[in-house]
């Protein structure tokens, strides 16, 4: 029962252009959502985050829209640059006192040049 | 100056084996996590320590043990290994758990073939 789910397995976008990674989510128990990038052979990196009772963060290039009635995320990258290529992976953190992630199965972002 | 590093990096080895893989990290944080990705790219939470306490115990087979020998190491034994251990394992270290913005920070992963 995946409870984190990112249905775009791929997603190939214009260096300059806008990506947007989506995420979905079941559990209204989630409380704090991550995003984190991984390159090949590396573990991942944390990118940005966004609590439940926000609805927008940003962070330079990167944005996270959080639609909870939806119970829906997206990763915007504007501009995209060829050094964004990487999978993104989505996260969501159970509330309470231990930090539980659930990660969903990544997103393959391919900007070309 | 790696924040969480992981030896071995790859590791071959054959079916019945028992075998390690350590983890440590220099930020200074409380709680540390180890992960496993499998063939199909799932990232899921197998162990997570905090302060040396045993604070998430997923789901996996009893020849999994992990071993805090202080906050700053945690170590992952795996006795008996089976085929269906193949995978890269990923140790995580966060400053605590009860914060409201808590980051994890992974390691570099250990890439596991057992053959």
């Amino acid at each position: 029962d995946q409870q984190v789910k990112q249905n775009s397995p791929s997603l190939s976008v214009q260096e300059g252009r806008i990506s947007i990674l989506n995420c979905d989510y079941t559990n209204s128990m989630f409380d704090y959502f991550l995003w984190y990038k991984k390159y090949p052979a590396e573990g991942p990196t944390f990118l940005i985050s966004i609590s439940s009772i926000k609805d927008k963060n940003e962070d330079g290039r990167f944005t996270v829209f959080l639609n909870k009635s939806a119970k829906h995320l997206s990763l915007h990258i504007v501009p995209s640059q060829p050094g964004d290529s990487a999978v993104y992976f989505c996260a969501a953190r159970y509330g309470g006192a231990t930090n539980k992630l659930i990660f969903g199965t990544g997103t393959l972002l391919a900007v070309q040049p | 100056d790696t924040a969480v590093s992981q030896t071995p990096k790859y590791l071959v080895t054959q079916m019945g084996n028992d075998k390690s893989i350590k983890c440590e990290q220099n930020l200074g944080h409380d709680t540390m996590y180890w992960y496993k990705q499998d063939s199909k790219k799932f990232l899921k939470i197998m162990f997570s320590y905090n302060n040396k306490e045993l604070i998430i115990n997923e789901t996996v087979p009893n020849r999994f043990s992990p071993k805090s020998p202080d906050k700053a190491h945690l170590n992952l034994h795996i006795n008996s290994l089976e085929l269906g251990d193949s995978a890269v394992y990923f140790c995580a270290s966060s400053q605590d758990v009860g914060r409201i913005k808590e980051t994890q920070y992974f390691g570099p992963g250990t890439r596991l073939l057992v053959l």
